[in-house]
C-alpha cells in the first residue's frame, strides 16, 4: 500500500445520470476527505470522516451528493442526477488524524457531464 | 469569500535561485497551514507544514514562514531546481476550533528556468 487511490479516474456521464466515485485511504488512516477541483481554483472541501463517522460537511454538498465510509476503511461518493456544473476534479485524502495533520492526496477522479 | 488568499497566480525564477511563494489569510482561528504542490494530472502532494505556535519551519531546501500578526506565510525553496515546476497551493484549517476541514488557496504556478 503506497498511496490514496481513487477509481476511476476519469468519468464521462450524461447530465441526469448517477455516478459513484471509490476511494481507498491509507491503510492506517482513520481520517478521509473529498474535495473537488475546478481549473484554476484550489481544492474545495466537501466532507470528511473520521473513522465511518461523517463529521463534516460543505454546504457545496447538495442533497444530490452523498459519501459513505461504512467500515472505515474505503470511501464512496455519489451524485445523483448529475449536472453540467458538476463537471471537476474529484480528490479524496487521508490523513492519520491526532497529533498528524498532513492530508495526503490520491490521483482524482475527473468527472466530464455532457 | 476567499479565506486563504494567493495573489500571484505565477511566477518564473532561474534555477539555483530562491523562489518565494505567498499565501495570505483572513480567518484568525486557522491554527495550521500546510504547503502542496501539484504536477498535472497528480494529486496535490504534502510538501511542508507549521503549526501556529511556530514561525518558521524547514525541510531541507524547502522553508515555511508565518507572520500571524500579518496573516502571512511564506514557501521558500532554495535552490530552485526544474523539477520543482508544478502549482503550488497553501492550505489552512483551525484544529483547535474543532473543525478538520482545510481551505485552499488558489494556487501559483512556478515555472523554474534552466
Amino acid at each position: 500500500d503506497t498511496g490514496v487511490s481513487q477509481n476511476p479516474r476519469h468519468k464521462i456521464t450524461k447530465r441526469g445520470q448517477n455516478v459513484t466515485f471509490r476511494c481507498d485511504p491509507i491503510s492506517e488512516h482513520n481520517r478521509l476527505y473529498w474535495y473537488r477541483q475546478t481549473l484554476g481554483q484550489g481544492p474545495e472541501f466537501l466532507t470528511y470522516f473520521q473513522n465511518e463517522a461523517q463529521l463534516e460537511k460543505s454546504r457545496l454538498l447538495s442533497d444530490r451528493f452523498s459519501a459513505e465510509r461504512p467500515k472505515g476503511s474505503f470511501s464512496t461518493l455519489e451524485i445523483q442526477r448529475t449536472e453540467q456544473g458538476d463537471s471537476a476534479m474529484y480528490l479524496c485524502a487521508s490523513s492519520l488524524g491526532e497529533s498528524t495533520y498532513e492530508q495526503y492526496f490520491g490521483p482524482g477522479t475527473r468527472l466530464t457531464v455532457t | 469569500d476567499q479565506q486563504v488568499k494567493q495573489n500571484s497566480p505565477s511566477l518564473s525564477v532561474q534555477e539555483g535561485r530562491i523562489s518565494i511563494l505567498n499565501c495570505d489569510y483572513t480567518n484568525s482561528m486557522f491554527d495550521y497551514f500546510l504547503w502542496y504542490k501539484k504536477y498535472p494530472a497528480e494529486g496535490p502532494t504534502f510538501l511542508i507544514s507549521i503549526s501556529s505556535i511556530k514561525d518558521k519551519n524547514e525541510d531541507g531546501r524547502f522553508t515555511v514562514f508565518l507572520n500571524k500578526s500579518a496573516k502571512h506565510l511564506s514557501l521558500h525553496i532554495v535552490p530552485s531546481q526544474p523539477g520543482d515546476s508544478a502549482v503550488y497551493f497553501c492550505a489552512a484549517s483551525a484544529e483547535n476550533s474543532g473543525t478538520y476541514k482545510y481551505i485552499f488557496g488558489t494556487g501559483t504556478r512556478l515555472k523554474v528556468l534552466a
